[in-house]
């Protein structure tokens, strides 16, 4: 079946630097990949959705200049959490839109496992 | 705007006892209906959908029936195991193709033997 593999499962960064987030689709094409952010005991929060070879949308209140989303071939999306700080301690995860061969869509999302950033 | 309420838990059952989980949406127009599931230290994965009104969605013996009167899609399981513990969040899929999921805030089920 359609699988998103998402990397790191988890990271540990310190005040100021970046993370990058992947997110490949293994088996299938990923026209349209979304971000969500999971706060604890809450529910997901779309962030942004990415087309690919194109810039990413993003919802409102989210920082487009903080949350860097980039979807360069049907198979990868990345986000980058510049400049992190303690208050984007969070789990992100991706989910990929699945288009068959002959360009229709199933109802399909599949999610990544999720990314725990954790920043000190 | 499109939304999703569903009821807060955690819901502790014991096994073989009867699951319900209830949520409602608000949407314009005929969204699609979801609900997926997650286990700890793990993504979400769907558990079932319904794509039109009166549409029942059904695996690994749960369902949820899509009731556009009521704007509902209760999710139901006969006889719960300790394996279904995990997260359980419904979900609406906002217009357009490949619109993006609008979720509730999930609800926490643990099953004990």
């Amino acid at each position: 079946g359609a699988v998103v593999s998402q990397h790191p499962s988890w990271v540990i960064c310190k005040s100021g630097t970046s993370v990058k987030i992947e997110c490949r689709s293994l088996d299938f094409q990923a026209t349209t990949m979304f971000w969500y952010r999971q706060f604890p005991k809450q529910s997901l929060m779309l962030m942004a959705t990415s087309n690919e070879g194109s810039k990413a949308t993003y919802e409102q209140g989210v920082e487009k200049d903080k949350f860097l989303i980039n979807h360069a071939s049907l198979t990868l999306s990345t986000l980058t959490v510049t400049s992190a700080h303690p208050e984007d301690s969070s789990f992100y995860i991706c989910s990929a839109s699945r288009i068959h061969g002959t360009g229709t869509w199933d109802y399909g999302y599949t999610f990544g496992s999720g990314t725990r950033l954790t920043v000190v | 705007g499109n939304s999703v309420t569903q009821m807060e838990g955690p819901v502790t059952l014991s096994e073989e006892a009867f699951l319900t989980i209830n949520c409602t949406y608000t949407a314009t127009g005929y969204p699609s209906l979801f609900w997926y599931v997650q286990y700890p230290g793990e993504g979400l994965q769907l558990l079932l959908k319904a794509t039109k009104a009166d549409d029942k969605g059904s695996n690994k013996g749960f369902e949820a029936t899509y009731r556009k009167e009521t704007t509902s899609f209760h999710l139901e399981k006969g006889s719960v195991q300790v394996s279904d513990s995990a997260v359980y969040f419904c979900a609406l899929r906002r217009g357009g193709s490949q619109g993006n999921l609008i979720f509730g805030k999930g609800t926490k089920l643990s099953v004990k033997p």
